[in-house]
């Protein structure tokens, strides 16, 4: 089936650093990812949509110059947390679409944000 | 706005025995649905999803679920739960502008 990683699984940062997480299609082409955040014991929750080649959508109450995203390719999409808080420690998920079958959406393995 | 409710916050069984999970989605036409699973600080694995046709789905590790559009359900069931079992489960529902809206999850937990 199709993969999609993500890099890096954990960071530590320090408050007022930034951090940029990528995510990857190993195997397929995505026009479109999607980035999620997940509290513990939480469930997901859809950030932003990300699409090849244009401004990300974001969903409201997400600040988008905060979480700065840029799909600069078919297979990579990257997440930006600028300013990082201990707020905004997290699991940050992406999913990409296969931009030819359309079907599922194919999930990465999460990472772990943790800001001292 | 689509939006997925899963009643259970937490289930525990016994090994062995039945499971189902129950799922009720709001949307205004016949959408996609998922279940996911997750284990502790790891990634979501997909167990089955529901695009259309036949109503009763079956996923990977022995799990199905049905759709019943009158009830607006998509339970997860499984006849027989090993101590593995034991994780996160979510459902979810994605609407035709492609996003997937997950519900709370259900903490499933196995009792030997």
């Amino acid at each position: 089936g199709a993969v999609v990683s993500q890099h890096p699984s954990r960071v530590i940062c320090k408050s007022g650093t930034s951090v940029k997480i990528e995510c990857r299609s190993l195997d397929f082409q995505a026009t479109t990812m999607f980035w999620y955040r997940q509290f513990p014991k939480q469930s997901l929750m859809l950030m932003a949509t990300s699409n090849e080649g244009s401004k990300a959508t974001y969903e409201q109450g997400v600040e988008k110059d905060k979480f700065l995203i840029n799909h600069a390719s078919l297979t990579l999409s990257t997440l930006t947390v600028t300013s990082a808080h201990p707020e905004d420690s997290s699991f940050y998920i992406c999913s990409a679409r296969d931009g030819v079958s359309q079907e599922t959406q194919y999930f990465g393995p999460g990472t772990r944000l943790l800001v001292l | 706005a689509q939006s997925v409710t899963q009643p259970d916050i937490h289930i525990t069984v016994s090994e062995g025995a039945s499971l189902e999970l129950r799922c009720n989605y709001s949307y205004g036409a016949t959408p996609y649905l998922f279940w996911y699973v997750q284990s502790p600080g790891q990634g979501l694995q997909l167990l089955l999803k529901y695009f259309s046709g036949d109503t009763l789905v079956q996923g990977i590790k022995g799990f199905e679920a049905e759709f019943k559009r009158s009830q607006s359900s998509f339970n997860l069931r499984k006849p027989s739960v090993h101590w593995s079992d034991a994780a996160e489960y979510f459902c979810a529902v994605e609407g035709r502008d492609d996003k997937i809206i997950f519900g709370k999850g259900t903490r499933l937990h196995i009792l030997p």
